[in-house]
Formats: C-alpha cells, sequence, structure tokens
C-alpha cells in the first residue's frame, strides 16, 4: 500500500528566502504526482501535476521536481512571500484512475514579513 | 463559476443524531469522491462514485453512507454519528475517474463536530 510522507510538518520563513517542501512515498510505480495548495477553511488548489514520465514542472515561483527511483518529490518555492502561507500536500497517483490517490498529511508553511 | 459546493461548512451535532452533508458541483463531472482530513493523517478516502448509480468503499467507510442520484449531487449521510467522526471533510470531483488528468476540483470543506 503506497504511503505518503511530508517533512517538516511546519516550516517558518522570513519572506524572500528560497525553500524546498518535501515529500517521499513508498511505492515507486506512481502515475502522476500532484502539488496542491490548501489556505484555512479552504479546499485544496492543485499547484503542480507531474507525470511519471517527467522529471520536473514549473509554475511561476514554484518547481516541482520528481525522482521516481528514489520516491522522492521537492516543491521548490523561490523568492517566497506571506501570501505564500498556507499547508502544502502532495498527492501520489498510483494509476490512471482519480480513485488510486494517495495524499501526504501536509507541510504548513508561515512566510513571516 | 466552476465549482463544487458543500453544506453546511460547519455543524456541531450530538452522538447518534443522523446528518447529511451534501456536495453538489456543477461541471458535468461523472467522478465524486469524499474525502476526511484529521490532522498528521492527511486527506482518506471515504467514498467515491465513478458515476449516477455508482458508488464504491474507500479507505474509511464505516459508518458512512453515500448515494448518487444524479450526476451533480452526491451526498455523505452519518447515520449515527460518533466522535471519532469528527473532522474536516473534502468532497471532490474530476470529469472522468479512468483518465487521471490530476483536475480534481474540491469544495471548501465541512467542519464536523460531533459530542
Amino acid at each position: 500500500k503506497q504511503e505518503v510522507t511530508q517533512i517538516p510538518a511546519a516550516l517558518s520563513v522570513p519572506e524572500g528566502e528560497n525553500l524546498v517542501l518535501n515529500c517521499s512515498f513508498t511505492d515507486s510505480a506512481i502515475y502522476n504526482l500532484q502539488w496542491f495548495r490548501q489556505d484555512p477553511g479552504k479546499g485544496l488548489t492543485s499547484l503542480l501535476l507531474i507525470q511519471s514520465s517527467q522529471r520536473e514542472q514549473t509554475s511561476g515561483r514554484l518547481n516541482a521536481s520528481l525522482d521516481k527511483s528514489s520516491g522522492r518529490s521537492t516543491l521548490y518555492i523561490a523568492a517566497s512571500q506571506p501570501g505564500d502561507s498556507a499547508t502544502y500536500l502532495c498527492a501520489v497517483g498510483s494509476s490512471g484512475s482519480a480513485r488510486q490517490l494517495t495524499f501526504g498529511s501536509g507541510t504548513q508553511l508561515t512566510v513571516l514579513p | 463559476e466552476a465549482q463544487v459546493t458543500q453544506n453546511p461548512r460547519y455543524l456541531i451535532t450530538v452522538t447518534g443524531k443522523k446528518l447529511t452533508v451534501t456536495c453538489s458541483q456543477n461541471m458535468n463531472h461523472e467522478y465524486m469522491s469524499w474525502y476526511r482530513q484529521d490532522p498528521g493523517l492527511g486527506l482518506r478516502q471515504i467514498y467515491y462514485s465513478m458515476n449516477v448509480e455508482v458508488t464504491d468503499k474507500g479507505d474509511v467507510p464505516e459508518g458512512y453512507k453515500v448515494s448518487r442520484k444524479e450526476k451533480r449531487n452526491f451526498p455523505l449521510i452519518l447515520e449515527s454519528p460518533s466522535p471519532n467522526q469528527t473532522s474536516l471533510y473534502f468532497c471532490a470531483s474530476t470529469l472522468r475517474a479512468s483518465y487521471n488528468t490530476g483536475e480534481l476540483f474540491f469544495g471548501e470543506g465541512s467542519r464536523l463536530t460531533v459530542l
């Protein structure tokens, strides 16, 4: 059974810093991996989706990488801003079905002004 | 506007009092799913539906029921709520379960407290 771990559970950084969030998974036979953002009192918003054949995806100041062989993904946030404060979750798709999605417990990020 | 709408957003109830959390999507999605989110445990799938009249258990279905009589609606029913069902619940949908594009749309969540 796939297990997804995100460390650290919480992270606090000053504004302007570049930072990396980590996601690890136990079964490397994945279909895709997705990073979500969750704001307090809100649902999840998809940030980046990496297919198993890809190594990375970029969107603005965000860059997500995937290393299937080591069971790891990182989300890099450049020049962090207070508006980036949120909980970031990664989710691993184990097959082509949306049913097979395993979530990590998230990293709560606080960017201090 | 494309959206998934859950109601109620917040609910405090007592043990044993039946309740229903509604979920509605306006995107004509075939696939809908319910998750619960608990501290340190991530999101865990309760039930999912591949299409109208097609539902199946997720990873933590005990104590819950669902129905899918219409494409847009997927209510979550707690027949006899217990305190261990205190949680944050999310409904999500995507166009087709068999095609995992990652375009999974989430509702804003329903925070349930069972006393």
